[in-house]
């Protein structure tokens, strides 16, 4: 079946513009996550949805990001006021069931590039 | 162990040599540790979800084992083969709160 896919697949954006990331997890699949990998860095974990509970906002870095995922299914990454530390690959990942129990199932990534 | 750390950073073999690489993490109210294989310009690609206290996981000349008690997982890699080249990186969930704490991963590499 078809696997976690994102969205776009690569975004050049202004420095001040916002940008919106798109996630579709698999059909199916409960939990929802993003990561971002910064130039040199390793995965940092931003947010988690569970089912339909309030997501842990925790891992994002700062007020300008926000995540929603409607129905359940879809999730939108949006990052207001773009600076240039923000530019990194995002990657989305889904798993079957809640609980990190359950493998996860990344998607190709999205690269952002604030100029 | 306060984050999660990963050694050797990479590691360059010839084919047909068995490695292994270290995930150390923090022991206190663990919950998971996962291991991934991330290739260059492809996803990671979930290897072993591994949870309790002596676990042993295979899957074809992959193996991983772990200790929660002293907070450190092995994946061992047999008769590797140039297809094995990648990036193994390991990820600790000390709560089912939804953080996850990755390392910086081993960059293995397999000549042939």
């Amino acid at each position: 079946g078809a696997g976690v896919s994102q969205s776009p697949s690569n975004k050049v954006t202004e420095k001040g513009k916002d940008v919106e990331l798109r996630c579709d997890p698999i059909s199916g699949h409960t939990a929802l996550y993003w990561y971002r990998q910064s130039l040199g860095q390793g995965l940092e974990f931003l947010i988690y949805f569970q089912g339909n509970s309030a997501p842990d906002k925790s891992g994002l870095p700062s007020d300008r990001f926000s995540a929603e995922r409607t129905g359940g299914s879809v999730s939108t990454l949006t990052i207001q006021r773009t600076q240039q530390e923000d530019s990194a690959v995002y990657l989305c990942a889904s798993s079957f069931r809640q609980g990190f129990s359950y493998e996860q199932y990344f998607g190709p990534g999205t690269r952002l590039t604030v100029t | 162990i306060l984050n999660v750390e990963q050694s050797p950073q990479s590691l360059h073999v010839q084919e047909g040599d068995s490695t292994n690489f270290t995930c150390s993490f923090p022991s206190s109210n663990f919950y998971a540790l996962h291991w991934y294989r991330w290739e260059t310009a492809k996803s990671p690609e979930a290897l072993f979800v591994m949870t309790l206290n002596g676990d042993e996981k295979k899957k074809g000349r992959i193996s991983a084992t772990l200790n929660t008690k002293e907070g450190y997982s092995y994946l061992y890699i047999k008769g590797s083969q140039p297809e094995d080249s990648a990036t193994y990186l390991c990820a600790s969930f000390n709560t089912n709160a939804g953080k996850s704490t990755f390392g910086d991963g081993t960059t293995l590499t397999v000549k042939p």
